[in-house]
């Protein structure tokens, strides 16, 4: 089955800041990257998502980046607010060969220092 | 506006009870999930399905089962509760094929 790793798993960075937070996957055939974000005490939900035909999605302030040959992609967080601070998740599936759930990485907390 | 409601926020249970999750969408997804969070430990799939009366295994299905009579509503089923179960899980929808998957509030379960 699939394996998602994430790094870093805690990520403190000062307000204006970019914050990068990379995973890795190992199925060749996962074809569908989400990422999903979660405030403490709340639901995890979908802030940008890609597919492998295209190598990089942007989304004002967040963006992603795939690289299907090495098997990673990153989440890229530009001008960093205290309201990004939160638990971010990186995950992967293969999409269109039948139902799947998504593989999630362990999560990174980003920290926003003021 | 996507709606998935849990039946319960917070239960608490001893072990060897057996215990019902339900969960419940509106929007007419296909495809529901059920997945347990614990610390360090990321989303974890217990198990999924695509259709009424269908389901999947996901990568953690072990002690658990699911029903799905309905399209809309999505069970989980501890057969006989154990304290390695106690958790908070986490139910969620989609479209098929697979597009953005939509959570519940989740379910802060103890067993003691």
């Amino acid at each position: 089955g699939e394996n998602v790793e994430q790094h870093p798993s805690t990520l403190s960075v000062q307000e204006g800041d970019s914050a990068v937070i990379k995973c890795t996957y190992s199925d060749s055939a996962s074809n569908y990257f989400p990422w999903y974000k979660q405030e403490l005490g709340k639901r995890p939900q979908l802030i940008i998502d890609i597919r492998s035909n295209v190598g990089e999605k942007k989304d004002q302030r967040i963006a992603v980046t795939l690289n299907k040959t090495a098997k990673h992609f990153s989440l890229h967080i530009t001008e960093t607010q205290p309201e990004d601070s939160a638990v971010y998740f990186c995950a992967a599936m293969e999409s269109g060969g039948g139902a799947d759930g998504l593989t999630f990485g362990k999560g990174t907390h980003l920290i926003i220092q003021p | 506006d996507v709606k998935v409601t849990q039946s319960s926020r917070y239960l608490v249970k001893r072990t060897g009870e057996k215990v019902f999750l339900e969960c419940v969408q509106d929007m007419d997804h296909e495809n529901m999930f059920w997945y347990r969070q614990d610390p360090g430990l990321g989303l974890r799939l217990i198990y999924f399905s695509y259709d009424v009366k269908m389901k999947e295994k996901g990568d953690i299905p072990e002690g658990y089962s699911v029903s799905r009579e309905k399209k809309e509503r999505f069970s989980l089923i501890l057969e006989s509760a154990s304290t390695n179960q106690t958790s908070m899980y986490l139910c969620a929808s989609s479209l098929y094929p697979p597009y953005e998957q939509y959570f519940g509030p989740g379910t802060r379960l103890t067993v003691t």
